[in-house]
């Protein structure tokens, strides 16, 4: 069946660059959305891309998309420590989240 | 300000007790979801409603019930069929109906059964 996997862990050093990868099943998505979750808190939609593109920039947030390889990732530069949460990588179109993954900034 | 709106926001009860979660919106959605999160599971849909007085199964339906009376409201029941009902609970909603488009997610329940 459909599904969206990610790693669940990733730790990284204040200021250093932040790459949240996804890999989903599904090559009828549409577009593929990124959320992120606050300790305690609901999900907040951090950026979204759609099939037709490779690559959308917004401020520190990078999102690329490789079809052929069925790849999205989230590239967060200059990463601060208010950038530590859950981020979901998701299918609207199916219902599907992937599991999370777990961003872990330390000075 | 328009949202979703869920409470309470840390529920308490005892096994082979009925609970009902609450969420509320006033976005004028047409379509709303509720999920459940486990640590290292992600979310897992539970029900979803596309338009008043309909809903739809999802993923993890079993042990759970919800109704949809009203646009804005969509409340669930964790019955004591669930075996596993500790967790966090996700109310979610979006516009579309016939494409299921950005979701925005109220700030969640977590459920303790003692």
């Amino acid at each position: 069946g459909e599904d969206v996997e990610q790693s669940l862990f990733l730790s990284v050093r204040e200021g250093d660059s932040s790459v949240i990868n996804c890999t989903y099943t599904d090559s009828s998505s549409t577009y593929l959305y990124w959320y992120k979750q606050e300790p305690g808190a609901g999900l907040q939609l951090l950026t979204y891309i759609f099939s037709n593109m490779d690559m959308k920039q917004d401020q520190r947030l990078t999102v690329l998309l490789n079809k052929k390889d069925k790849h999205l990732s989230l590239r967060i530069a200059d990463t601060q420590t208010g950038d530590s949460a859950i981020y979901f990588c998701a299918d609207p179109n199916k219902l599907i989240f992937g599991a999370g993954t777990r961003l872990a900034v330390h000075p | 300000d328009g949202g979703i709106t869920q409470s309470p926001k840390y529920l308490f009860r005892k096994e082979g007790q009925n609970v009902t979660l609450s969420c509320e919106q006033n976005l004028n959605h047409d379509a709303m979801y509720w999920y459940r999160q486990d640590p290292g599971q992600g979310l897992r849909l539970i029900y979803y409603s596309q338009i008043v007085n309909d809903f739809q199964k999802g993923d993890i339906a079993e042990g759970y019930s919800v109704s949809r009376e009203k646009k804005e409201s969509f409340p669930l029941t964790v019955t004591s069929a669930q075996k596993n009902p500790t967790a966090f609970y996700l109310c979610a909603s979006s516009t579309g109906t016939t494409t299921r488009d950005t979701q925005y997610f109220g700030p969640g329940t977590r459920l303790t059964v003692l």
